[in-house]
């Protein structure tokens, strides 16, 4: 089945430490997402691709890099210079123009501990 | 500025009742609207998506209609099942220099009662 994969679903970082979240598709999708949930807001977009070796900055990219080195995959690192990093983190893939609309990730939950 | 208003934030209803959620936007100009389900803890899945000429459109027990002159639409739910307790989602895109940029709700959360 053509889906998309996030992995690990609950993180947990330390204090000035990086974290890397994984995001893998088989859908044969151009364009990739990375958004971040908070309790009681709509989602915001943190960086997204359309192609390979190319992405752009959301509304919400300081703290955050990504890397698009193959179609399938769009990881994201949290860095330290990220202060608030507590949230629930949604990758999505689409066709061009979202003509068919995202298909999400179930997630992955970081929490600073 | 584009925006995606949805309302109630909450929503608890009974088993078995039916229930509509709504949608408000300024997003322009103007390209779809989808609604989501999101379930705790995973991911938003796709209910319904209406292009401009759309009235209604239906998914099993969920009804979308849109007015793209009020810029209103509303997802309604027939005979509430405890599995509908989740936040639901409404999702605006608009055309921009040839992106497709979507302006998301923060969502209506409702819980079914047995």
């Amino acid at each position: 089945d053509g889906g998309i994969t996030q992995s690990p679903k609950y993180l947990f970082r330390k204090e000035g430490q990086n974290v890397t979240l994984s995001c893998e598709q088989n859908l044969n999708h151009d364009a990739m997402y990375w958004y971040r949930q908070d309790p009681g807001q709509g989602l915001r977009l943190i960086y997204y691709s359309q192609i390979v070796n190319d992405f752009q900055k959301g509304d919400i990219a300081e703290g955050y890099s990504v890397s698009r080195e193959k179609k399938e995959s769009f990881p994201l690192t949290v860095t330290s210079a990220q202060k608030n990093p507590t949230a629930f983190y949604l990758c999505a893939s689409s066709e061009p123009r979202q003509i068919y609309g995202y298909t999400f990730g179930s997630g992955t939950r970081l929490t600073v501990v | 500025k584009n925006q995606v208003e949805q309302s109630p934030q909450s929503l608890i209803i009974l088993e078995g009742k039916n229930c509509t959620l709504q949608c408000n936007y300024t997003v322009s100009p103007f390209s779809n609207l989808r609604w989501y389900k999101q379930d705790t803890g995973r991911g938003p899945v796709s209910l319904t998506i209406m292009t401009f000429s759309e009235n209604t459109k239906s998914n099993g027990r969920y009804t979308a209609t849109l007015d793209a002159d009020t810029k209103q639409s509303s997802l309604h739910i027939t005979a509430s099942q405890l599995s509908d307790s989740a936040s639901y989602i409404c999702v605006v895109t608009h055309a921009s220099g040839g992106s497709y940029i979507p302006t998301f709700g923060r969502g209506t959360s409702l819980i079914v009662h047995p």
